[in-house]
């Protein structure tokens, strides 16, 4: 009854590095949703992908961003050249196939751009 | 366009009382309302929900009503504990392609014992 798993936990990285974040869904679960909290403020939707589609991107910044969730495996955002700017913490969230509307979320992936 | 609102950033109450979480919507379309509380360095955990059909929805402690027509939603605490202190996020679904949920800023609330 594993809840979703984000790792790491905290991740540090220095301006112009790549960051990678992993999630892996609730059991059962092929719904996946990422979000991203600056500080102060609330919950902003980035991206939905069910296994290997990308549904919904349209809160993912243009570049650098871009997130996967493969037939095998987590789901991963991917952050290329990491700017300050990108220190944040960033949830993903899965919801069962059924398409129900709630959301269960992982702890999180607290990242630090030095 | 900010669809989900919550003025109140803050809300201080008294263990014992009343709390109340104010949350407004702007998107007429949006068919079902969620609550979700977070606790620091935690990700938020779904409290309660309610369709657009319903204007009430109880569970325990936990209330909350629904007016449709002033697009208004708020989250009732009764009594208040100290543990119900943590951050509440007001949340709204529509129907797209899926159904997509959109969340509000927050509000953090502290119950003081």
């Amino acid at each position: 009854n594993a809840g979703v798993m984000q790792n790491p936990r905290h991740l540090v990285r220095r301006r112009g590095q790549e960051a990678r974040l992993r999630c892996s869904p609730m059991k059962g679960h092929s719904h996946v949703y990422w979000y991203r909290q600056l500080p102060e403020e609330g919950l902003k939707f980035m991206v939905y992908l069910q296994k290997e589609n990308i549904i919904d991107e349209s809160g993912m910044p243009k570049e650098r961003f871009s997130a996967e969730f493969p037939k095998e495996g987590p789901s991963i955002l991917r952050i290329q050249q990491v700017v300050r700017g990108d220190s944040a913490a960033y949830f993903c969230a899965s919801s069962p196939s059924t398409g129900e509307n709630i959301q269960y979320f992982g702890a999180g992936t607290r990242l630090s751009v030095l | 366009d900010q669809q989900v609102k919550q003025n109140s950033p803050s809300l201080s109450v008294q263990e014992g009382r009343i709390s109340i979480l104010n949350c407004d919507y702007t998107n007429s379309m949006f068919d079902y309302f969620l609550w979700y509380k977070k606790y620091p360095a935690e990700g938020p955990t779904f409290l309660i929900s309610i369709s657009s059909i319903k204007d009430k929805n109880e569970d325990g402690r936990f209330t909350v009503f629904l007016n449709k027509s002033a697009k208004h939603l708020s989250l009732h605490i009764v009594p208040s504990q100290p543990g119900d202190s943590a951050v509440y996020f007001c949340a709204a679904s529509v129907k797209t392609s899926y159904d997509k949920v959109i969340f509000g800023p927050g509000t953090s609330l502290s119950v003081i014992p």
